[in-house]
């Protein structure tokens, strides 16, 4: 099984800060990695495919990169609407998996 | 408009058969590439995938719940069928049902709270 692991687990952030959160790999999964945002209550949301592209509707300042076994996630300015938790997950096997999840709180 | 929604019940006993139906609409489960996937998060935790059933009718389950899962579809009327054998009160959950296109959940249903417990 591919495990991923995120970090940080917890992230204290303001208004207007550019935040980053990583996702590693087990092994190398190509581009096969999305994000997801999740509020209480609700289920989780796409906002990045292939490591890189974003989810029409889901604002610019979202974005994703990496390859192989490292990612990351950025938040180029936090909106309010913005604090949630986030995860990754591997979608190269039919097995895929999540990251355990980086939550993400006004500071 | 994709969307799915999970119905079962809410409370069964430790040792039961839990059975969920997710029922979607806006996409069929006989087109080339696409799939619906279970994916359950205990309060408070993290997502964990549990299985997964495709077009042509392949099915894949979470090695380390495999012997307790069965996936079915019936494709005429939009229906996606999950079995989990003798529940314990570890597999209280949220349980999710998600479309996927080549194996990315992109769309989900709302989630429904199963709670084991005598």
């Amino acid at each position: 099984d591919i495990q991923m692991t995120q970090s940080p687990s917890t992230l204290s952030a303001s208004v207007g800060d550019r935040v980053t959160i990583t996702c590693r790999a087990s092994q190398d999964i190509n581009t096969w990695l999305a994000w997801y945002q999740q509020k209480p209550g609700r289920a989780p949301k796409l906002l990045i495919s292939k490591a890189s592209s974003l989810e029409s509707g889901v604002p610019s300042r979202f974005s994703g990169s990496g390859s192989q076994t490292d990612f990351t996630l950025t938040i180029s300015s936090l909106q309010p609407d913005d604090f949630a938790t986030y995860y990754c997950q591997q979608y190269s096997t039919y097995s895929y998996s999540f990251g355990q999840g980086t939550k993400l709180e006004i500071k | 408009q994709i969307t799915l929604k999970e119905s079962g019940p809410t409370l069964v006993k430790p040792t039961q058969t839990l059975t969920l139906t997710c029922t979607f609409s806006g996409f069929s489960l006989s087109t080339d590439g696409v799939g619906v996937g279970w994916i359950r998060q205990p309060p408070g935790k993290a997502l964990e995938w549990l299985a997964h059933i495709f077009w042509d009718d392949d099915k894949r389950y979470s090695p380390s719940l495999q012997s307790r899962l069965t996936v079915t579809k019936d494709t005429s009327k939009n229906q996606v069928v999950l079995t989990m054998t003798n529940m314990d009160p570890v597999d209280t959950a949220t349980y999710f049902c998600a479309h996927t296109l080549y194996l990315l959940p992109d769309n989900w249903g709302q989630g429904t709270l199963v709670t084991v417990s005598s």
